[in-house]
């Protein structure tokens, strides 16, 4: 079946500090890869995507990701939280059964950055 | 550039009454598709409609629910009659594929209640 694990509900980490925001993927074929944020009574905001190319995938707001195709993984980093980082982040996968391009999404990762 | 709106943000409803949800994708976007977050759970894909045409419904949870999209503009997506377990937030998201790169851009979503 095809999946997105976000194992952690929520992470603390204090301003200033490194982040990292954890998600795993089972697809078959080659992964289209997206994160997303949510902030408190907004709609979802895209972040950054893996299609192809450079493992290593720079998004908007400082945040970048890392594609690990052997641990299926596609974990969210930032080198130093804000408090304005604080919000609720869903990783996502393009599912590549059928003619479409719908999303399968993770359960979401709320981020709280302390101050 | 306007982005994704979604009509209305909130709706309360009593059990068996019709609600009504509208969406308006970003101008020129042929991809238009509906999710739901649950109870906090994962974003679940409904359906996607190409301009007029429904490429994939195979996410409606059962004939209660119908999607139009005339014109291949803006969206409805109506529950008839509404049941509890129908609450939860929905979202629309429209995309430009492959030309605009995969992402799909979300509205702010509408949160329904079913009491």
């Amino acid at each position: 079946a095809q999946s997105v694990a976000q194992p952690e509900d929520q992470v603390n980490v204090a301003e200033g500090n490194p982040l990292t925001v954890k998600c795993t993927y089972s697809v078959s074929g080659n992964p289209y890869l997206f994160w997303y944020v949510q902030y408190p009574n907004r709609g979802l905001q895209f972040l950054l995507k893996y299609i192809t190319g450079d493992n290593l995938v720079k998004g908007s707001y400082g945040f970048e990701a890392e594609f690990n195709k052997s641990q299926t993984s596609f974990h969210l980093k930032k080198p130093s939280a804000l408090v304005s980082d604080s919000a609720l982040y869903f990783c996502a996968v393009r599912d590549t059964r059928g003619a479409t391009n719908k999303l399968i999404f993770g359960t979401g990762t709320l981020l709280a950055v302390q101050p | 550039e306007a982005g994704v709106t979604q009509f209305p943000s909130h709706s309360v409803i009593e059990k068996g009454q019709t609600v009504t949800l509208r969406c308006d994708p970003i101008s020129g976007h042929d991809n238009l598709y509906w999710y739901r977050r649950v109870m906090g759970k994962e974003i679940k894909f409904l359906l996607h409609f190409v301009k007029e045409s429904k490429q994939d419904e195979s996410g409606m949870p059962n004939n209660r629910f119908l999607a139009e999209r005339t014109g291949g503009t803006y969206s409805t997506l109506k529950v008839q009659p509404a049941e509890l377990e129908d609450s939860g937030v929905y979202f629309c998201a429209s995309s430009q594929e492959p030309a605009g790169g995969y992402e799909q851009f979300f509205g702010p979503g509408t949160r329904l209640t079913v009491l």
